[in-house]
């Protein structure tokens, strides 16, 4: 059973448009979201993350937006570089310290 | 500050032959430790966790097993491999709430 979906499975965007990623769950007990990153050949690492308190999350050009009644959040990222060019993975966490994956999304930003 | 490390960087190895992949975590004690696989271009799979030592858990086994013989180490293993093992076998610790990973092994069975 796929708990947190992500959407689109890949994203092409021109550098200086805003990218957004998207990605809901289906367990409400879920009260932990991070967002890795993860470039070619390298291991994820976190980039962003939210808790259920806040609807909202900022760190520079990255932004995440939570909608707890929809169980869906998004991760906004302005002004695009082709640094951020990357595979974007959403997960949710329980008390159990257990993280359920998306399945990612893969963005290219075009120089 | 907590460090990761894992090994071996990278094996090529053949079918049916055994494998043995580490990981050592320092800077941290009694950390939860995970195993997780990811194929080319795939999402994270988690196979096994550990709490404390000696006792692990498993999510998804994929004819591996794994254990934690002392709080720092956490390894990852089979005595026979399968051409479906290639990947990218990943560690990792949890630190308030966030999973931390390793730089990871990459795997080819041929």
């Amino acid at each position: 059973q796929q708990q947190v979906r992500q959407s689109p499975q890949s994203l092409t965007v021109w550098e200086g448009e805003t990218a957004i990623l998207n990605c809901s769950y289906e367990d409400s007990t879920f009260d932990y979201f991070p967002w890795y990153w993860q470039f070619p050949r390298e291991s994820p690492a976190l980039l962003i993350a939210i808790r259920p308190v806040s609807n909202k999350k900022e760190d520079g050009r990255f932004t995440i937006f939570f909608n707890k009644r929809e169980k869906k959040l998004s991760l906004h990222i302005t002004d695009s570089q082709p640094g951020d060019s990357a595979t974007y993975f959403c997960a949710a966490s329980d008390s159990n310290y257990q993280l359920i994956w998306g399945s990612g999304t893969k963005l290219i930003i075009k120089p | 500050a907590q460090t990761i490390h894992q090994w071996p960087v990278a094996e090529i190895k053949a079918v049916g032959s055994p494998l043995s992949l580490g990981c050592t975590i320092k800077g941290k004690s009694s950390p939860n430790l995970y195993w997780y696989w990811q194929a080319t271009g795939g999402t994270l799979q988690q196979l096994f966790y550990s709490i404390t030592v000696g006792q692990v858990e498993s999510v998804v086994q994929l004819n591996l097993s794994a254990s934690r013989p002392k709080d720092d180490q956490f390894i990852l293993s089979t005595e026979k491999l399968l051409l479906s093992h290639s990947g990218f076998y990943l560690c990792a610790w949890t630190g308030q709430d966030t999973q931390y990973f390793g730089p990871g092994t990459r795997l080819l069975v041929l």
